[in-house]
């Protein structure tokens, strides 16, 4: 299995300027989420999916729209990026039930200028 | 793989003692705590959790205490080695999603 996999690694974008970071996993799970991960800062939450069809918002889903039209991808899309989306994002995936044991892909760094 | 770690409470251990790593949380309904580490250029990576009926679970080379009163979370790694140098969270489960602390760096000195 190669897990949870993202793409781009790395990313320049221009206020304005829209674009989708892909996430991908290959184990079956019902849950996938979006974080951003700022300096100093822990994981927050911007966007989370409980199966296919069914998305909600995170601790910070401004800015940025979701879809989970297969089990296996759920990409995150930036509509009309801003300086403050600079980040880095990383994707995880886990099973439903009791456990929240999440399994991180290895992220992308996002630059918008 | 990508990383973020700047400007943490870092822990400075000499190879082979032991850790601890702290974590004070704020939700007192939270059921369930993990304990995730991230080395630089990857990923968080799942350690050990621990749910609230429980006050101690040991994994391999780590201990995980619960302290329900105060809304304490400790990690502890037994004879700390160069690969444990990471950021280490911890998180806890409010409203059945994963809500994360800010990190704390652990430095492993050979």
């Amino acid at each position: 299995n190669a897990g949870v996999t993202q793409t781009p690694k790395f990313q320049v974008l221009k206020t304005g300027q829209s674009m989708t970071l892909q996430c991908a996993q290959d184990m079956n799970h019902e849950y996938m989420s979006w974080y951003r991960q700022d300096p100093g800062m822990g994981l927050r939450l911007i966007h989370y999916s409980v199966g296919a069809g069914i998305t909600d918002q995170g601790e910070v889903p401004n800015g940025y729209n979701v879809s989970r039209s297969t089990t296996e991808d759920f990409p995150l899309r930036l509509l009309s990026a801003a300086p403050s989306q600079t980040s880095v994002y990383f994707c995880a995936s886990n099973l439903a039930g009791d456990s929240y044991e999440q399994y991180f892909g290895p992220g992308t760094r996002l630059t918008v200028t | 793989g990508e990383s973020v770690g700047l400007h943490l409470p870092t822990l400075s251990v000499q190879e082979g003692d032991n850790s601890i790593i702290n974590c004070a949380y704020s939700n007192s309904a939270s059921d369930y705590f993990i304990w995730y580490k991230q080395e630089s250029g990857k990923g968080p990576q799942f350690i050990i959790d621990i749910r609230s009926n429980m006050d101690k679970r040991q994994g391999q080379r780590v201990t995980v205490l619960l302290n329900k009163t105060v809304k304490h979370l400790s990690l502890q790694i037994a004879a700390t080695q160069p690969g444990d140098s990471a950021v280490y969270f911890c998180a806890e489960n409010r409203n059945n999603r994963l809500a994360f602390g800010k990190g704390n760096q652990v430095v492993v000195i050979p």
